[in-house]
């Protein structure tokens, strides 16, 4: 089946510690996003990238790094510079920069 | 600049009542439009979509929403709301940028539904 996973569910980091979610598609898909949702809050984009070994920063980039070396995968590290890393977690491709997009079902990150 | 907003923050509905959930965009040109749809807990899951045609747009679960051009809106409505129908929803535009294509999130509106 075609889609998108993230991985894993459910993350807990100690504070100081840099921590990498996993997000992979096999939907042939040229664009991959990341998102941050805090609880009653809308989509902020973390960051974005429209094809292999290039990405932007969304929104809200400050304290997080990415990487495209692959089409399919699109890993986020939330790094100890993030004051406040708790939340949950979205990843999404498209086929275009402005056409539908997919949604994994979310990592959940709690700072201990 | 693009924008997109939903002016209802929450609504709550009884259960078999009719729904509308309002969505406005800012745009100049002729914008892809989208409803998505999120359960607690979840990713995101699109309702319907409209790209061009015919402006009334049929979905999923029962869902269907109107292009009106000339308010830019893009209301979501069902005529008979179920209690599996309680989430939050959002509404999105895709716009062409000078330098690249995005799509831009609305707040979301959280649907309750009384039994």
């Amino acid at each position: 089946d075609g889609g998108i996973t993230q991985s894993p569910k459910y993350l807990f980091r100690k504070e100081g510690q840099n921590v990498t979610l996993s997000c992979e598609q096999n939907l042939n898909h040229d664009a991959m996003y990341w998102y941050r949702q805090d609880p009653g809050q809308g989509l902020r984009l973390i960051y974005y990238s429209q094809i292999v070994n290039d990405f932007q920063k969304g929104d809200i980039a400050e304290g997080y790094s990415v990487s495209r070396e692959k089409k399919e995968s699109f890993p986020l590290t939330v790094t100890s510079a993030q004051k406040n890393p708790t939340a949950f977690y979205l990843c999404a491709s498209s086929r275009t920069g402005r056409d539908t997009q997919y949604f994994g079902p979310g990592t959940r990150l709690t700072v201990l | 600049a693009q924008s997109v907003t939903q002016p209802d923050i929450h609504i709550t509905v009884s259960e078999g009542a009719s729904l509308e959930l309002r969505c406005n965009y800012s745009y100049g040109a002729t914008p892809y439009l989208f409803w998505y749809v999120q359960s607690p807990g979840q990713g995101l899951q699109l309702l319907l979509k409209y790209f061009s045609g015919d402006t009334l747009v049929q979905g999923i679960k029962g869902f269907e929403a109107e292009f009106k051009r000339s308010q830019s809106s893009f209301n979501l409505r069902k005529p008979s709301v179920h209690w599996s129908d309680a989430a939050e929803y959002f509404c999105a535009v895709g716009a062409g940028g000078t330098s690249y294509d995005k799509v831009i999130f609305g707040p979301g509106t959280s649907l309750s539904v009384i039994p």
